[in-house]
């Protein structure tokens, strides 16, 4: 079974400094998706990024980058230029390159922005 | 984009009765949505896979006469706690996939059992 895991239950940073969020995951499967979905006190799920593990290049949105390491199964959210609306619960997630999968999510980390 | 709608965002009910969960995408089908529950300050709980059409699939440790999932038709999925108790009070998020979007998150209904 695929697992997700996130080592930072609580992270924080300046406005306008560069946060980095962990997640390594475990998987058999050569073809997949990770993504990193943001979650504010409205508790609404709000996809950041997205990664295709055939693609070698990392995915960026604006400030949000990630560290994709397909060897070290390593897939880390870079957040530059922190903004206070950044403060939230992100969570890093998986699925199998298959039709309708479920996605498996990591424990979250409790970002802080700090003005 | 996508937009999936859950309603109620907020229901408190008595312990013994039901309550149900509706799950709707506005401008797309969807065969397969989720059911999550996710209590505070941790993370989604994959409970059951809806499928229009068929039986859902629960996850291990799911009570599916507990937690009854009905996919009737491609834009609608409902949930109902039956026989609710103060344990079944969290946070309940449906997940819908939309080709081009992926997976689109409803807003979440928090129930609360009394």
């Amino acid at each position: 079974a695929q697992t997700v895991t996130q080592s930072q239950p609580e992270m924080s940073v300046q406005e306008a400094e560069t946060v980095t969020l962990s997640c390594t995951y475990d998987t058999s499967e050569s073809d997949y998706y990770l993504f990193w979905y943001k979650q504010p006190p409205s508790r609404q799920m709000i996809l950041v990024i997205r990664q295709e593990a055939y693609k070698q290049q990392n995915a960026t949105e604006n400030r949000f980058s990630v560290n994709f390491q397909k060897a070290a199964k390593s897939f880390s959210l870079k957040i530059s230029d922190s903004q206070l609306g950044d403060a939230a619960m992100y969570f890093c997630a998986y699925r199998r390159d298959t039709s309708g999968s479920r996605l498996t999510f990591g424990e979250g980390t409790q970002l802080t922005v700090n003005p | 984009g996508a937009v999936v709608s859950q309603h109620p965002s907020r229901v408190i009910c008595k312990s013994g009765t039901s309550v149900k969960i509706e799950c709707r995408s506005l401008d797309f089908q969807a065969t397969t949505m989720f059911w999550y529950r996710q209590f505070p300050k941790q993370s989604l709980m994959l409970m059951a896979t809806s499928n229009e059409g068929s039986k859902a699939t629960y996850e291990q440790g799911v009570e599916k006469d507990k937690f009854l999932i009905n996919h009737a038709s491609l834009t609608l999925s409902t949930l109902t706690v039956t026989s609710a108790h103060p344990e079944d009070s969290s946070f309940y998020i449906c997940s819908a996939i939309h080709l081009a979007y992926g997976y689109t998150f409803g807003s979440g209904t928090r129930l609360t059992v009394v």
